[in-house]
């Protein structure tokens, strides 16, 4: 079956620490996207890329970084420099343009909790 | 930042209840708005998508009205079950500038349908 796959489910890192979530999908969908969610608030982009090697900053993206080298990969990072990265991360892709193209397919999520 | 707001926050029915809630947002530059059903310990998952000034899309007992001239959407749900507790999203998405194609969600409605 298609669909996206997000590792690790859980994370602990230490402060100081560089940590990288993945995020897979067999969909053959053109993008990919980065979420944040935090208690009492909607999901938040953090990044997001449309097409292979190139990604835009979305909202939040003070603290991470991407890359896009394959399209069916799209490895989140999360620096040292971000103040507050404990949260739940999701991962999306949608084929592409379009209001219906760009209908989201999520992976089950990352929660990372610095220690 | 687009702002995209949804109510109310959280809502306590009882099974057998309708209801119904709130998605609020820019009524310039509309392309598309998406509800996604967040169950708990899944990923959300698309439940409509809106592009037309008075659509209405319907889902067995959960249907969607969109209201681009006023910059609001509805979701009902008709005779509650529990299976239907989640966490409702909204998802809009602007035509124009820079922020064209990229989903900006409200912060969520939590139901819960009560036996």
């Amino acid at each position: 079956d298609g669909g996206i796959t997000q590792s690790p489910k859980y994370l602990f890192r230490k402060e100081g620490q560089n940590v990288t979530l993945s995020c897979e999908q067999n969909l053959n969908h053109d993008a990919m996207y980065w979420y944040r969610q935090d208690p009492g608030q909607g999901l938040r982009l953090i990044y997001y890329s449309q097409i292979v090697n190139d990604f835009q900053k979305g909202d939040i993206a003070e603290g991470y970084s991407v890359s896009r080298e394959k399209k069916e990969s799209f490895p989140l990072t999360v620096t040292s420099a971000q103040k507050n990265p404990t949260a739940f991360y999701l991962c999306a892709s949608s084929k592409g343009q379009g209001a219906g193209a760009n209908v989201l397919t999520f992976g089950a999520g990352s929660r990372l909790t610095v220690l | 930042i687009l702002n995209v707001e949804q109510s109310p926050q959280s809502l306590h029915v009882q099974e057998g209840d309708s209801t119904n809630f709130t998605c609020s947002f820019p009524s310039s530059n509309f392309y598309a708005l998406h509800w996604y059903r967040w169950e708990t310990a899944k990923s959300p998952e698309a439940l409509f998508v809106m592009t037309l000034n008075g659509d209405e899309k319907k889902k067995g007992r959960i249907s969607a009205t969109l209201n681009t001239k006023e910059g609001y959407s509805y979701l009902y749900i008709k005779g509650s079950q529990p299976e239907d507790s989640a966490t409702y999203l909204c998802a809009f998405i602007s035509a124009g500038g820079t922020s064209y194609g990229k989903l900006t969600f409200g912060q969520g409605t939590i139901l819960t349908v009560h036996p």
